[in-house]
């Protein structure tokens, strides 16, 4: 199992360009999310999934967008790139069969706005 | 406001000192928590979490309501503990959690 993909690694965008961050999980879990880290904070949630068709805001999802259209995949839509968004970006993954569960995380992406 | 607090960016020991990695949280309820880690260019992943009661590598972790802590603990660090440790508390249910901002932890020869 490759577990919690994510691609690209590392970008570069121009402040109003749009992209889509790739997250796909082989393991069949039903929960996935995408967080980002800031230099020097703690990761905030911008969305979340329970499952295919089921997506919903965490704590900082403007200028974000999400689809869950299969059980594996979960992309990360930003548009009108901004500066404000240069972050490192997590996707992770549950089982959703339980409380405390552990969450899988992917290795990141490193996304830079100029 | 739910929130997890580490108060320290950096926790520098040498090798075979003991290691505690402070973590606050604040939450109205019985929080579940967890400590995940993140060694050199590797993943996040999980350390332990407190429902288990569990010692992974050597580290424990109590919760004390009292003082609404979840405080990491080594009696003997090893260089191969040197990495990021992240608290988190699950917060709205579907295992969301939110993190502290994370403990750099370097453990010198």
């Amino acid at each position: 199992n490759a577990g919690v993909t994510q691609t690209p690694k590392f970008r570069i965008l121009k402040i109003g360009q749009s992209m889509t961050l790739q997250c796909t999980q082989d393991m069949n879990h039903n929960y996935m999310y995408w967080y980002r880290q800031d230099p020097g904070m703690g990761l905030k949630l911008i969305y979340y999934s329970v499952g295919a068709g089921i997506t919903d805001k965490g704590e900082v999802p403007n200028g974000y967008n999400v689809s869950r259209s299969t059980t594996e995949d979960f992309p990360l839509r930003l548009e009108l790139a901004a500066p404000s968004q240069t972050s490192v970006y997590f996707c992770a993954s549950s089982t959703g069969g339980a409380t405390n569960e552990k969450l899988f995380f992917g290795s990141g992406t490193q996304l830079s706005v100029l | 406001a739910q929130r997890v607090t580490q108060p320290e960016k950096l926790l520098s020991v040498f090798k075979g000192a003991p290691v505690e990695l402070k973590c606050n949280y604040s939450y109205s309820g019985s929080p579940e928590l967890f400590w995940y880690v993140q060694y050199s260019r590797q993943r996040l992943q999980l350390l332990l979490r407190h429902i288990s009661r569990e010692s992974i590598k050597g580290f424990t972790a109590d919760l004390n309501k009292g003082e609404t802590s979840f405080h990491l603990k080594k009696p003997f660090a090893q260089e191969e503990d040197s990495a990021m440790y992240y608290c988190a508390l699950i917060s709205g249910g579907y295992n969301k959690l939110i993190f502290g901002a994370g403990t750099r932890l370097a453990v010198h020869p």
